[in-house]
């Protein structure tokens, strides 16, 4: 199963609303994570089953959808959330699969 | 709170295989409702998921890799390994191990902890 993510970069100011798009090529029912990037550093898992927040995340972040098309959003962009964001299919059994990433920039 | 930490040779010859150890902490390999991951992130690129173990040394790889890769787990030690065999330079990138939790199906539902990551540099 193939991820597509749009945008692949995206530039925004913080405080503004942002949403990243991850489409399947195929139905994944619920069984996609999103995780956050920054250089240098392992991924951090956000969001799983499509809309839980993971434990600890803050709540602007938020995710919707099922099937083949998913999005992420931020609702107020802060200076920490400059950063790089996959989403990810666990639904492919046995393999697991990645988008190509958004990377979010300061504008 | 779980830690993993990757180690291994960040140096490895064309055509050689590609040996890296995963060490848990803060928790037992052994006891049960997860699978253990490995991923790996070609420099400046996205992320590849090679292959993942559970405690009885069942293994489920990419089946892109599947003809190369060895998954294995050594739980008196609490830690879980990879081999990658006939590496090319291609095969230089981050090398990520990660404790990925499943559902009542056995599905992986996502992947919370992860290592810092170690990169292996393929070149002769």
């Amino acid at each position: 199963i193939q991820l597509t993510q749009s945008p692949s970069s995206l530039s925004a100011s913080v405080g503004d609303r942002v949403t990243i798009t991850c489409r399947a090529s195929q139905g994944i029912s619920s069984y996609l994570a999103w995780y956050q990037q920054k250089p240098g550093k392992a991924p951090k898992l956000l969001i799983y089953a499509a809309s839980t927040l993971q434990s600890g995340v803050p709540s602007r972040f938020s995710g919707s959808g099922s099937g083949t098309d998913f999005t992420l959003t931020i609702s107020s962009l802060q200076p920490e959330d400059f950063a790089t964001y996959y989403c990810q299919q666990l639904n492919s059994y046995p393999s697991i699969t990645f988008g190509q990433g958004t990377r979010l920039e300061i504008k | 709170q779980v830690q993993l930490q990757e180690s291994g040779p960040g140096l490895v010859k064309p055509s050689q295989t590609l040996s890296l150890t995963c060490t848990v902490s803060g928790g037992s390999i052994s006891s049960g409702g997860y699978y253990w991951s490995w991923i790996r992130q070609h420099p400046g690129k996205g992320l590849e998921w090679i292959g993942y173990i559970y405690y009885s040394g069942s293994t489920y790889y990419n089946p892109s890799l599947k003809s190369r890769v060895t998954i294995s787990v050594d739980t008196s030690k609490n830690q879980f390994s990879l081999k990658l065999s006939s590496v090319t330079a291609a095969d230089t990138a981050v090398y990520y191990c990660a404790r990925d939790v499943y559902d009542s199906s056995g599905y992986s539902l996502y992947f919370d902890y992860w290592g810092q990551g170690t990169l292996v540099t393929v070149s002769s």
